[in-house]
Formats: structure tokens, C-alpha cells, sequence
């Protein structure tokens, strides 16, 4: 199994609303990413998990929350966005040692309103 | 961090060997050479990487400079399947740098 699934495909939410990206692999990763891309753009990192603990966070604003529950979960939790936060949420997962490779899930296509 | 710069757009006709350019001039020692593309409403897929030597494998060739200050994706021959972006990006092994997306190239493929 080579795949990183993310759920849901698509989200539609308000401003004032509380939601859930969830990620998830089976290839025994322990390393995850959140990346965010806006249209016509290239993924920009968010957060980086390693062994379940949080290692990276790039100025990520605090309406974004991430967690990862075990070694094969990643949430993403959101709370109060705004407008300009609609983008396709990315997750991935990365094998380790030299040869080393990020595996992407399809993504959820994230619209606020 | 080391920089990659890449055509913003290719065409390629269909069944031809299509040559992606990427400079990194500021290349260091322990950056390897990633190459991941993107289709349409996907997400990024791994493609190729290597350190210092060329590098085949099933989905593509990669060149690497001698001085490492650029490298080429080759494929071998373009299908309608490979039109999309192809990113060039350093990864830093010996440190905790993560791989950074640069603003890849758009490859459309001509039928």
C-alpha cells in the first residue's frame, strides 16, 4: 500500500465554522506533512510531523491546528477561517534514508465563504 | 537555501523525448536532486532523484551537471499522461531543511 488517503475531497465552510482534514497512510512513514496550494501555485509547506511530534511549523496563523494521533493519522483542524484560506490542502507522508520520497495524497480542495 | 530556477512553460509533441532544464547554482554537497511532477486535481508525484551520478528509472532519465549546478528530466517520450507541472526541488539530507517547491514548469504535451 503506497497511498496517502485524504478525506473529504472537497469542503465548503463558513467563517464561523469548525472542521477536519484527516490524512492517512500505511507504509509505516514517520515523518507527515501539511502543505497548502493556492491555484496555479506551488505547495507551500504548513506544518511537519515527526514521530508524532510536531518539528516544524512555518508561521502557520492559530485558526489552523494540526494533530497527529498516531503514526498513521494527520489531522488538520480549522476553526474561523477566512476567505483568502481557500486553497487544496495537502498531505504527505516521507519514507526515510537516501532514498527517501514524499508520497501526496490527492488533497481536499477547501472553499470558505 | 539553495534556489532552483526552471522554465515557466515547455511544449513537447507526443512521442518525442521532452528535456526539463533546472539550474541550481547555489547547489551544496548534501543537496540531492529531487524531480516531483503534478497532474491536473492531483497532487505531487515523485519522478526521479539522485546526488552526483545520472540516474534511470522507469518513469524518466535524470542528467546532472558535472559541477552539479544543473541538472535535466528527460523523458524518454512524452505521452498526453505527462502533461503537467514538474518541479525541481534541493533536499538537504544532513539537515532538517524540507523539501520547498520552486515554481516548477508547465509541461503541455501536443498531440
Amino acid at each position: 500500500d503506497t497511498e496517502v488517503t485524504q478525506t473529504p475531497k472537497h469542503l465548503v465552510m463558513g467563517m464561523t465554522n469548525k472542521k477536519s482534514l484527516k490524512c492517512e497512510q500505511h507504509m509505516g512513514h514517520r515523518a507527515m506533512y501539511w502543505y497548502k496550494q493556492k491555484a496555479k501555485k506551488p505547495p507551500e509547506l504548513m506544518f511537519v510531523y515527526s514521530y508524532e511530534k510536531l518539528s516544524i511549523n512555518e508561521s502557520v496563523p492559530s485558526r489552523f491546528s494540526p494533530e497527529c494521533p498516531n503514526s498513521s493519522l494527520l489531522n488538520l483542524h480549522l476553526h474561523a477561517l477566512q476567505p483568502e484560506d481557500s486553497a487544496l490542502y495537502l498531505c504527505a507522508s516521507r519514507s526515510q534514508g537516501t532514498n527517501e520520497k514524499l508520497f501526496f495524497g490527492s488533497g481536499t480542495q477547501l472553499s470558505v465563504l | 537555501d539553495a534556489k532552483t530556477t526552471q522554465p515557466n512553460s515547455m511544449e513537447s509533441n507526443e512521442e518525442e523525448p521532452v528535456h526539463l532544464p533546472c539550474n541550481h547554482s547555489t547547489i551544496s554537497g548534501t543537496d540531492y536532486i529531487h524531480w516531483y511532477r503534478q497532474l491536473p486535481s492531483q497532487g505531487p508525484e515523485y519522478v526521479i532523484h539522485g546526488l552526483t551520478s545520472n540516474v534511470n528509472n522507469r518513469m524518466a532519465s535524470l542528467a546532472i551537471a558535472e559541477d552539479r549546478k544543473s541538472s535535466t528530466l528527460i523523458l524518454h517520450r512524452a505521452t498526453l499522461r505527462d502533461a503537467a507541472v514538474y518541479y525541481c526541488i534541493l533536499r538537504d539530507t544532513a539537515s532538517a531543511r524540507q523539501l520547498t517547491f520552486g515554481s516548477g514548469t508547465q509541461l503541455t504535451v501536443l498531440p
